[in-house]
C-alpha cells in the first residue's frame, strides 16, 4: 500500500546508456513531480506534470526526458548518461497546491 | 531569486537539549514555508508547515517575515529526532528546498 513509488531503488550503469526510472502513485493526486538530489543533499525540481500536462520544466538537459501516460505515472527517462547524472531522484506526488508525498528515491550510479 | 538558506550542515546536540535549525529564506512574495525531515534510510516527509501553526513530534517553527526566518525548535532533543532537516519554499507549483542540516542528538 505504498503512497509513492518508484522503481529501482538503485542504478548503476555505464556512461552513454539509457536508462528509465518509473514513479507511481496511488494516492489520486493530480500533480507529480522529479527532483534530484545531487552529492550536497540539495534538493532541485527537475519537472512537474499536471493531470498528465507538463507543467513545471526546469533547465533541464534535453537528455532527460520525463514521461506521464495517466495521472498515476511519471516515468523518467534519461539518454547518453554522464558522470554529472549520478544522484538520487526523488519522485513526488501531491493534490494541486497541497502537500508533496515523496518516493523514497532512486540513487543513480554513472560509471 | 527564490531562496532557502540552511547556515549549519551538521548540528549536534546531546539529548534533552534544546534544538534550534535555522532557515532563512528570500521571496518578494508572500510565503508558504514547510521543513521535511528524511529519517535514515527512510522517504522525505513533511513534518510541518507554517500555515498550520502545529506542533509535531514536539518541533514548531514560527515564520518571522522581518528576518525573513523560518527556524525549527524543539525544546528537549531526543535521539529519535537525529535525522536530515530541509527547509522548503514554495511559490507557485515550484518547491525550492535549502540545502538540508544533519541533526545528530547524542545520548
Amino acid at each position: 500500500d505504498t503512497a509513492v513509488s518508484q522503481t529501482p531503488k538503485y542504478l548503476v550503469t555505464q556512461m552513454g546508456n539509457d536508462k528509465s526510472i518509473k514513479c507511481e502513485q496511488n494516492l489520486g493526486h493530480d500533480t507529480m513531480y522529479w527532483y534530484k538530489q545531487d552529492s550536497k543533499k540539495f534538493l532541485k525540481i527537475m519537472f512537474s506534470y499536471n493531470n498528465k500536462e507538463l507543467i513545471i520544466n526546469e533547465t533541464v538537459p534535453n537528455r532527460f526526458s520525463p514521461k506521464s501516460p495517466d495521472k498515476a505515472h511519471l516515468n523518467l527517462h534519461i539518454n547518453s548518461l554522464e558522470l554529472g547524472d549520478s544522484a538520487v531522484y526523488f519522485c513526488a506526488s501531491s493534490r494541486t497546491n497541497e502537500k508533496l508525498f515523496f518516493g523514497s528515491g532512486t540513487q543513480l550510479s554513472v560509471l | 531569486a527564490q531562496r532557502v538558506t540552511q547556515p549549519e550542515k551538521l548540528l549536534s546536540v546531546f539529548k534533552g537539549a534544546p534544538v534550534e535549525l535555522k532557515c532563512n529564506y528570500s521571496y518578494s512574495g508572500s510565503p508558504e514555508l514547510f521543513w521535511y525531515v528524511q529519517y535514515s534510510r527512510q522517504r522525505l516527509q513533511l513534518l510541518l508547515r507554517h500555515i498550520s501553526r502545529e506542533s509535531i513530534k514536539g518541533f514548531t517553527a514560527d515564520l518571522n517575515k522581518g528576518e525573513t526566518s523560518f527556524h525549527l525548535k524543539k525544546p528537549f532533543a531526543q535521539e529519535e529526532d537525529s535525522a536530515m532537516y530541509y527547509c522548503a519554499l514554495e511559490y507557485g507549483n515550484k518547491l525550492v528546498f535549502g540545502a538540508g542540516t544533519i541533526l545528530r542528538v547524542k545520548s
